[in-house]
């Protein structure tokens, strides 16, 4: 089983619409982060959190929220989806002990039409 | 700020062909940590190396050889003798070792090797 899932891995959605994309780890880790890769680019820091009650914003938090409702889950909002959102997501884990190595999921390819 | 730039954009080579992927990157920090990721078409990351900044040995692992310059700030990737699988886009990545911890990456490089 993978050590990094998300859920949807594909969504396509409409203008205007609330989304939420899941993501799960069983590594045991406590960072958690939220990237977007827009076509063409690399990726960029959307929120990242330390542990369940730490919350930080990235470089592209606008128009996005998270929930971190335990230490393996983290969960990424659009409280109103706008087609520039349109991306593909990335969330990553990442332990204090391992050399700033990062852990991604396979991605979760957004639409937003 | 930390920043890194990979200036190519789009490589294209015959197989077979040795290329090299360049990567330089900006930090104030004196300790930090590079990476190498490959996207393939599917889309997912997938690990290539990590390089800590006090460690300026090049790399060499199958095919892959990294060359780390800390006086160019520069962490170039080379594949020796090219294949069609290596068709990706590349990702060089930074991360400094306070605060968040987050990479910084590059907005990559297309490879696409040719039979």
């Amino acid at each position: 089983d993978a050590d990094v899932t998300q859920t949807p891995r594909n969504r396509i959605t409409k203008t205007g619409k609330r989304i939420m994309l899941e993501c799960s780890q069983t590594k045991g880790h406590d960072r958690m982060y939220w990237y977007r890769q827009d076509p063409g680019l690399g990726l960029q820091l959307i929120y990242y959190s330390f542990d369940v009650k730490d919350i930080n914003k990235g470089e592209i938090s606008d128009g996005y929220s998270v929930s971190r409702q335990a230490q393996a889950k983290f969960s990424l909002s659009l409280e109103s989806a706008i087609p520039n959102q349109t991306a593909l997501y990335f969330c990553a884990t990442a332990s204090g002990r391992a050399y700033n190595e990062q852990f991604f999921g396979p991605g979760t390819r957004l639409t937003v039409l | 700020a930390q920043k890194v730039t990979q200036a190519q954009t789009e490589i294209s080579v015959v197989e077979k062909e040795d290329v090299t992927l360049d990567c330089v990157y900006e930090t104030r920090d004196t300790t930090y940590y590079l990476f190498w990721y490959k996207q393939p078409p599917s889309g997912e990351l997938v690990f290539l190396i990590r390089r800590n900044s006090f460690d300026e040995q090049n790399e060499i692992s199958g095919r892959y050889s990294w060359n780390f310059q800390k006086s160019t700030s520069s962490f170039n990737f080379t594949i020796t003798a090219s294949q069609v699988v290596d068709s990706a886009v590349y990702f060089c990545a930074l991360s400094e070792n306070t605060g968040r911890r987050a990479l910084t990456f590059g907005s990559g490089t297309r490879l696409q090797v040719q039979p």
